[in-house]
């Protein structure tokens, strides 16, 4: 089993250009997250999917916009990419979405934004 | 709102216990505490989860007081590879799931 894995690794935007991050996982969970993470301020929710074909806002959703038209794939984007969107990217997934279920994290993205 | 609070960072030495307190408010009955461990440049990963009182794993012990507003990760007789930052994170029974900032421990020889 690979786990979670994500792609580009590292990216480098210009201000106004568009992305899209994928998060792949192999071990048949019903749920995936987006996280960005800063410096400072831990990990931020940005989307979730509860299954394929639904997804929903987190904490920190403005600027983002994600798709799960598969169950192993979480896609994340970025239409207009800002300079305020530079961080690094993690998914994670889980079985469910029970309290207390065990998230399994991608090795995360790197995105700088010029 | 919910808030998730740690130190931002801790130092020891090899062999010591090391005890990361994180306080969590308006935590609600059938919300959970999970302690996730990141390396730099990987995502973070599971050390131990709990509900109440005292959980033990192979690697680490989570206490929970009885009125569940805070929480302490035990790491016994660290070692360097322990060096890294731990989260805390509160299922809160909403759509929220809320990280703590991260403590980052450094252990030294």
């Amino acid at each position: 089993n690979a786990g979670v894995t994500q792609t580009p690794k590292f990216r480098v935007l210009k201000t106004g250009q568009s992305m899209t991050l994928l998060c792949a996982q192999d071990m048949n969970h019903e749920y995936m997250y987006w996280y960005r993470q800063d410096p400072g301020m831990g990990l931020r929710l940005i989307h979730y999917s509860v299954g394929e074909g639904t997804t929903a806002k987190g904490e920190v959703p403005d600027g983002y916009n994600v798709s799960r038209l598969k169950k192993q794939n979480f896609l994340l984007g970025l239409e207009s990419a800002a300079p305020s969107q530079t961080s690094v990217y993690f998914c994670a997934s889980s079985a469910s979405r029970r309290p207390g279920e065990t998230q399994y994290f991608g090795p995360g993205t790197r995105l700088l934004v010029l | 709102l919910a808030k998730t609070t740690q130190p931002i960072s801790m130092d020891s030495y090899e062999g010591q216990e090391v005890n990361i307190t994180c306080s969590h408010n308006n935590i609600a009955t059938n919300d959970y505490i999970t302690w996730y461990q990141q390396f730099p440049s990987q995502g973070p990963r599971f050390i131990i989860q709990g509900y109440k009182t005292k959980v033990t794993n192979e690697v680490a012990s989570l206490f929970i007081p009885a009125d569940r507003k805070s929480s302490t990760l035990s790491l016994p007789r660290v070692s360097l590879s322990d060096t890294a930052v731990y989260y805390c994170l509160v299922s809160y029974n909403t759509d929220k799931l809320i990280f703590g900032t991260g403590t980052r421990l450094q252990v030294f020889p």
